[in-house]
């Protein structure tokens, strides 16, 4: 796959410390963080423009990315809460030669007990 | 800032018939692109089809066709011919300036045989 999510399936406990790792082949220099949830689309917690470089998207409380390199761009939980109990989604794409199109991880499923 | 609006929740249609999902959208950047999105019951995201700001004509892709109505700030998905396949959630988004994708809460459609 050109993006990697995983875990893909994850139960923890409130309080926990929890990092989805997200990995691409495609060289691209844009990475994306969303959480999906029902009834309200995907929302923006995270993005990075190139290694190095992360800034916030629409709801990044609660959450820390850091991008190293241009493959990887792992989001930590710093103490899971139940209000992040959410299907998380990955996702690259080029960046001033964007056309739209996105490439998403298969998702990552959390569920805070 | 952009904002992405999808006022149908749900939607049916019988097999073989078109239809039409709804989107409207609101930016301030001169240049942008509108994009929709597929998500089956298998949880992955299926890119579909891009229409930039400046193209004349309306996007096409096989059975999917977008209804770009620049005055009236819409960007409407038509399917012809449904499937049974074609049973799934619909996203709308776009980027902007920034390259940002921004999404909208979608649209489920079923389709009756």
């Amino acid at each position: 796959a050109d993006v990697t999510q995983t875990p893909r399936n994850r139960i923890t406990k409130t309080g926990k410390r929890i990092m989805l790792e997200c990995s691409q082949t495609k060289g691209h220099d844009r990475m994306y963080w969303y959480r999906q949830d029902p009834g309200m689309g995907l929302r923006l917690i995270h993005y990075s423009v190139g290694a190095g470089i992360t800034d916030q998207g629409e709801v990044p409380n609660g959450y820390n990315v850091s991008r190293s390199t241009t493959e990887d761009f792992p989001l930590r939980l710093l103490s899971a809460a139940p209000s992040q109990t959410s299907v998380y989604f990955c996702a690259s794409s080029y960046g001033l030669l964007n056309t739209g199109e996105l490439f998403f991880g298969e998702g990552s499923r959390l569920t805070v007990l | 800032a952009q904002k992405i609006t999808q006022t149908q929740p749900g939607m049916f249609v019988q097999e073989k018939e078109a239809v039409t999902l709804d989107c409207t959208y609101d930016t301030s950047d001169p240049s942008y692109g509108l994009f929709w999105y597929k998500q089956p019951s298998s949880g992955e995201m299926i890119f579909l089809i891009y229409q930039g700001s400046y193209d004349q004509q309306n996007a096409t892709e096989g059975r999917y066709s977008l209804n770009f109505q620049k005055a009236r700030k819409s960007a409407n998905l038509v399917i012809s011919a449904s499937q049974l396949g074609d049973s799934a959630m619909y996203f709308c988004a776009m980027t902007g300036g920034s390259y940002i994708p921004t999404f909208g809460r979608g649209t489920s459609l079923i389709v009756h045989p």
